[in-house]
């Protein structure tokens, strides 16, 4: 079965420390990864969204894909007390049976920056 | 008012309840999803509507039945749940239509979600 893997976490980074996510997807054919930060009790953001292999900045955060690892990454930089969340990575490709594509979440990275 | 809207924002019922969630977009967007996030399992897609048509129903169980009157606006109609059917049900938009490769280049952007509570 083609999946999205995340560590579900938790993971802890002292404030002003680099905190890294990581995910992995098994459908080479997928072309577009997206990250979602969610908040307890709300909906998920959407904050990254990368296609194309190497990095992507975009503020504090940076996205990094290595196709052919089939691995995507969210560094987050000088983390803040506010970027404590859920992290969900979201990859496109052919997960669902009827052949179509669809957007496929990860269960989610739980971030926790400590004061 | 923007972006996606969702009513209720919770949601008690028993077993042998009728109920409708509400889901409306303003964001010119064509295709609309229902997901299902229950605790420490990833989203589920439900259904994908393309253009006011059902693109996917991810064999989910009759008892959730979706209604696409236009582009803006999108049902879960509920009937006969499951205490196993409560979780945050969220509604989703896009730009593109669901059934072709580039729409999935296209993120997803979510309303406020609803708690559903089965008892």
């Amino acid at each position: 079965q083609k999946e999205v893997e995340q560590n579900s976490g938790p993971l802890s980074v002292p404030e002003g420390a680099i905190a890294s996510l990581n995910c992995t997807y098994s459908d080479r054919g997928s072309q577009s990864f997206f990250w979602y930060r969610q908040y307890s009790g709300k909906s998920p953001e959407l904050i990254m969204s990368i296609y194309s292999n190497g990095d992507k900045e975009d503020g504090r955060f940076t996205a990094q894909l290595n196709k052919a690892s089939q691995y995507v990454s969210l560094l987050i930089r000088d983390s803040q007390p506010s970027d404590s969340a859920t992290y969900l990575c979201a990859v496109n490709g052919r997960y669902s049976g009827a052949g179509s594509y669809q957007l496929t979440f990860g269960k989610g990275t739980k971030l926790s920056v400590i004061p | 008012e923007t972006g996606v809207t969702q009513t209720p924002r919770h949601l008690v019922m028993g077993m042998t309840n009728k109920k409708s969630l509400k889901c409306e977009q303003h964001l010119g967007h064509n295709a609309m999803y229902w997901y299902k996030q229950s605790a420490k399992k990833p989203l589920e897609l439900m259904f994908v509507y393309s253009l006011e048509e059902r693109v996917e129903n991810n064999s989910v169980p009759s008892r959730f039945s979706p209604e696409c009157p236009n582009s803006s606006h999108l049902f879960l109609h509920l009937h006969t749940l499951q205490p196993e059917d409560s979780a945050l049900y969220l509604c989703a938009s896009s730009q593109g239509t669901a059934d072709s490769f580039s729409s999935y280049n296209s993120p997803l952007h979510f309303g406020n979600g609803t708690r559903l509570t089965v008892t």
